[in-house]
C-alpha cells in the first residue's frame, strides 16, 4: 500500500505533555496537509507544506503547534504543552502538486487523547 | 470567505433505497468540488470530483453534478447497500490549494 501513512494511530498524552504525529506522503507527492476533525465535526485546515517550506499555516493556532516537512524524512505535526482540548482525530493529505483539480489523498489519521 | 452547507445527518434508510445528500458552497474564483466517504476509525477516501460547471463526477454508483447556478453539487446513489454506512462529507478546493469541508452526514443503511 503506497497511500499516505500516519503514526501513530492512537496516541494519548497528559496535559502539559508534547504530542509529534508523523506523515508520509505518497510516493511522489511533494504537497502536505495537514487538518484536525474534532469529534462529530468536519475537517478544519491547519497548515499546508512543501519540502522545506511552510506554504499556509492560516489554520494554526497561534501558540503550541507548530509543523515542518523536512527535506529527508516525514511531515511533523508538533503540540507542545498539549491540553484537553487538542484532543481530536488529525489527519495527513497529500498532493503530488498545486493543482485546482487534483485531488488530496488522506492517510488514516492519528487520534490523539489527552488524559 | 470559503464554505460547505451539506444536510445534517443521520440520515437512515433501508437497503436499495435512493439516497441523496444535499451539498451547496459559497466560494471566491471557481472551485473544483468533491465528495469524500469516511468509514469508522479510518481516513478520507475520495469518492468523486467535478472540476467545472456541468461536469458529473460518478464512482460505485454515486453520482454528482457540479451546478454553478445554485452553487450546489448534491451526491446521489440509486440504490444503497449496508455497506454504504458511512459519513460523506463534501469539499470544496479553490485558489490556496487547501480543502474547505462540510461538516459531514452520516448515513445508516438498515437491512
Amino acid at each position: 500500500n503506497a497511500g499516505v501513512m500516519q503514526n501513530p494511530r492512537h496516541l494519548v498524552r497528559r496535559r502539559g505533555q508534547e504530542a509529534r504525529l508523523r506523515c508520509s506522503p505518497m510516493k511522489g507527492h511533494s504537497h502536505v496537509y495537514w487538518y484536525r476533525q474534532l469529534p462529530e465535526e468536519g475537517l478544519k485546515f491547519m497548515v499546508y507544506l512543501q519540502k522545506e517550506n511552510i506554504i499556509d499555516e492560516s489554520g494554526m493556532p497561534k501558540e503550541r503547534f507548530s509543523a515542518e516537512f523536512p527535506k529527508e524524512g516525514p511531515s511533523i505535526l508538533r503540540i507542545q504543552q498539549v491540553v484537553r482540548g487538542d484532543s481530536a482525530a488529525y489527519f495527513c493529505a497529500s498532493s503530488p502538486g498545486d493543482s485546482l483539480n487534483q485531488p488530496q489523498h488522506f492517510g488514516d489519521g492519528t487520534r490523539l487523547s489527552i488524559l | 470567505g470559503n464554505s460547505v452547507t451539506q444536510m445534517e445527518g443521520p440520515v437512515t434508510l433501508s437497503e436499495e433505497a435512493f439516497l441523496t445528500i444535499n451539498c451547496t458552497y459559497t466560494a471566491t474564483g471557481y472551485p473544483s468540488l468533491f465528495w469524500y466517504v469516511q468509514y469508522p476509525g479510518e481516513g478520507l477516501q475520495l469518492l468523486l470530483k467535478a472540476t467545472k460547471a456541468d461536469d458529473k463526477g460518478s464512482n460505485k454508483g454515486f453520482e454528482a453534478t457540479y451546478r454553478k447556478e445554485t452553487t450546489s453539487f448534491h451526491l446521489e446513489k440509486g440504490s444503497v447497500q449496508v455497506s454504504d454506512s458511512a459519513v460523506y462529507f463534501c469539499a470544496l478546493k479553490a485558489a490556496g490549494n487547501k480543502l474547505t469541508f462540510g461538516g459531514g452526514t452520516r448515513v445508516l443503511v438498515k437491512p
